[in-house]
């Protein structure tokens, strides 16, 4: 069965600090997809990140990285020089290619950034 | 292009009452799925559907079923309402599955009461 752990519930910084938020996943299958969320307050989840299991390839995009190692089923993200509009709950999501386009999402990482 | 569309935004329904949702894709992708997200959890996976054949289910009770029509868009029904079915409900459509990625709407949020 697929299963996210998100550690950290929730994570306080001050702006311009960084931060990581963790993740990890349990999968059977060889072929699969990992993706992050973020959801504001108004609820709807925005897209920032897939990568397939077979692309180990950081990647960055502007203040946001990810890292991925198969070796330790972790997929980690993070947020340089943070800023107020990054507090968010973001979570991470795991979808096997035979799962039919199940999500499993983690539980959640509250991040507040205080200014 | 419109992204994803889902009807109310809001609802207030009473216990053991019927509740009908509905979700309109981004035009063209042909998969959409709903999720149950209570308050201070991950969203929880429901159903998937496919080219409007039902591709897979959560561990939800019968009392909620759901349909694609022809064009795509989805309706999920929830019946003899419990107070613990009120959540924000997310449905998300792809082109395909995962290796497209998932867009979301913005959820209909369900209180009974």
């Amino acid at each position: 069965a697929q299963k996210v752990t998100q550690a950290q519930t929730e994570i306080s910084v001050v702006e311009k600090e960084d931060v990581t938020l963790d993740c990890v996943y349990e999968t059977r299958d060889t072929t699969y997809y990992l993706f992050w969320y973020k959801q504001p307050p108004s609820g709807e989840l925005v897209f920032l990140i897939r990568r397939n299991s077979f692309d180990e390839q950081n990647e960055i995009s502007g203040r946001y990285s990810w890292n991925f190692q198969k070796s330790t089923s972790s997929f980690n993200f993070t947020i340089t020089a943070s800023q107020v509009v990054d507090s968010a709950v973001y979570f991470c999501a795991l979808s096997e290619v035979t799962s039919y386009g199940k999500l499993t999402f983690g539980q959640g990482t509250i991040l507040t950034v205080h200014p | 292009d419109a992204g994803v569309t889902q009807s109310p935004t809001h609802l207030i329904k009473t216990r053991g009452q019927h509740v009908t949702l509905r979700c309109s894709p981004i035009s063209g992708h042909k998969s959409v799925s709903w999720y149950q997200q209570v308050l201070g959890q991950g969203p929880q996976f429901i159903f998937q559907y496919y080219e409007k054949e039902e591709r897979g289910r959560g561990n939800f009770p019968d009392r909620f079923s759901a349909r694609q029509f022809p064009n795509y868009s989805s309706e999920l029904n929830v019946n003899a309402l419990l107070l613990g079915d009120s959540a924000l409900y997310l449905c998300a459509s792809s082109l395909t599955g995962p290796a497209n990625g998932y867009t979301f709407g913005s959820g209909t949020r369900l209180t009974v009461v």
